[in-house]
């Protein structure tokens, strides 16, 4: 299986900031990465798909890059709804993984 | 409207079966991929299932395989997770969830259904 290893697992941050949060797979996933925001209680949102594409209706503020096999979400500017978790998940290859998740918190 | 509903949910004791359905409309089924994620409290997301809507190829998750069963209706639209010899380690709540027909990522999800497996 593909592992995906996302840090850091919490981050601390204002209203604001740059925000960066990296994902590594174990192996080439050919860009078939997606991130997904979650927040308490709601259901995951994909934010970017095939690692750097936006998907409809997100926020200009995120954004996604890729280097070999690590990856990564960035906001450039976090607001106050942006608080919430962040999942990375690979889909090149069947089982399927995600990220262990990256909690955003107000600092 | 793309709309995933799903159903089923419940306690029930470990080894123990229960089928999970979801109800699928707004969208064109025939070059899609439809899935389960699920979620334990307080963790993160795990994939643990996947069927091609059109020519019903399926994938598992290890923790799920022999134990976990995917099938679709096509004339209902919709999906069902037969889940046999459960155990306290699958309790979460579990998503139905629809890929992109051109794009693959997971791009609309359901609500969710409670699955809690203890004696």
């Amino acid at each position: 299986d593909i592992q995906m290893t996302q840090s850091p697992s919490t981050l601390s941050a204002s209203v604001g900031d740059r925000v960066t949060i990296t994902c590594r797979a174990s192996r080439n996933i050919n860009s078939w990465l997606a991130w997904y925001q979650q927040k308490p209680g709601k259901v995951p949102n994909v934010l970017i798909y095939q690692a750097s594409t936006l998907e409809s209706g997100v926020p200009s503020r995120f954004s996604g890059s890729e280097s070999g096999t690590e990856f990564t979400l960035t906001i450039s500017s976090l607001q106050s709804d942006d608080f919430a978790t962040y999942y990375c998940q690979q889909y090149d290859t069947y089982p399927w993984t995600f990220g262990q998740g990256t909690k955003v918190e107000i600092k | 409207e793309v709309q995933l509903v799903e159903s089923g949910g419940g306690l029930v004791q470990p080894g123990r079966s229960l089928r999970l359905s979801c109800a699928a409309s707004g969208f064109g089924f025939e070059t899609n991929v439809m899935h389960w994620v699920r979620q334990a409290p307080g963790k993160g997301l795990e994939w643990i299932s996947g069927i091609s809507w059109n020519i019903g190829e399926i994938a598992y998750a290890d923790s799920v395989k022999g134990r976990f069963t995917l099938s679709r209706d096509k004339v209902r639209n919709s999906l069902y997770l037969e889940m046999n010899s459960l155990r306290v380690d699958d309790t979460a709540v579990y998503y139905c969830a629809k890929s992109g027909s051109s794009t693959w990522h997971l791009d609309s999800w359901g609500q969710g259904t409670l699955v809690t497996v203890s004696s």
